[in-house]
């Protein structure tokens, strides 16, 4: 089955910098490549998705790439505030019907201000 | 905005018990499914719940576990028998469509004495 790995688990930056987090995936059939993230208390909430036959998506100061023939994608998040402090997952899935999801054991951001 | 809840949001049980954890999904929602998350470790995948029966589950997903969406709007997890190794944060989630966003609600803690 699918596997995905995500780092690092843990990732601390000043406010104002951006902040990378890697993941990778061994089944190449997936094709559907979500970023959640957890507030504290919370469940986790999508904050972009990127299907595979794109290479990049954008969403203001989120973005998302996708390398499919390396089997790895990555999140970045510019400019960062206090409020992204949070954990976020990295997931995979055949999307299919049922959307199984296989995540990444998750990172937790600190913005520090 | 329409939101997934759970309840109980913590249920503390003993061993060998029976627990039936809640979950109301948005409602124009058609694809329902339970995620669960082990202190520490990853969201994994349980079972996905599509037109009144289960299209999906995993390993984890074994006679213990069943599903059942009673009156059309509730959506139920029950763990016949509860082991230590239930323990863990249980996440509903619905989307609208299969191959569409999911929504998770904020988790149910399960605590097996």
């Amino acid at each position: 089955g699918e596997n995905v790995e995500q780092h690092p688990s843990t990732l601390s930056v000043q406010e104002g910098d951006s902040a990378v987090i890697k993941c990778t995936y061994s089944d190449s059939a997936s094709n559907y490549f979500p970023w959640y993230k957890q507030e504290l208390g919370k469940g986790p909430q999508l904050i972009i998705d990127i299907r595979s036959n794109v290479g990049e998506k954008k969403d203001q100061r989120i973005a998302v790439t996708l390398n499919k023939t390396a089997k790895h994608f990555s999140l970045h998040i510019t400019e960062t505030q206090p409020e992204d402090s949070a954990v976020y997952f990295c997931a995979a899935s055949i999307n299919n019907a049922g959307n199984m999801l296989t995540f990444g054991g998750g990172t937790r951001l600190m913005v520090k201000p | 905005e329409p939101e997934v809840t759970q309840t109980p949001s913590h249920q503390v049980t003993q061993m060998g018990q029976e627990v039936i954890l809640r979950c109301v999904p948005i409602s124009n929602h058609l694809y329902f499914y339970w995620y669960r998350q082990i202190l520490g470790q990853k969201v994994e995948f349980l079972v996905s719940f599509y037109n009144n029966e289960i299209s999906e589950k995993s390993e984890i997903f074994d006679d213990q576990f069943s599903v059942e969406r009673p009156d059309g709007s509730n959506f139920t997890l029950k763990i016949r028998s509860t082991k230590l190794e239930d323990s863990a944060m249980y996440f509903c989630a619905s989307s609208p469509v299969g191959a569409g966003e999911l929504f998770f609600g904020e988790g149910s803690r399960l605590t097996v004495l």
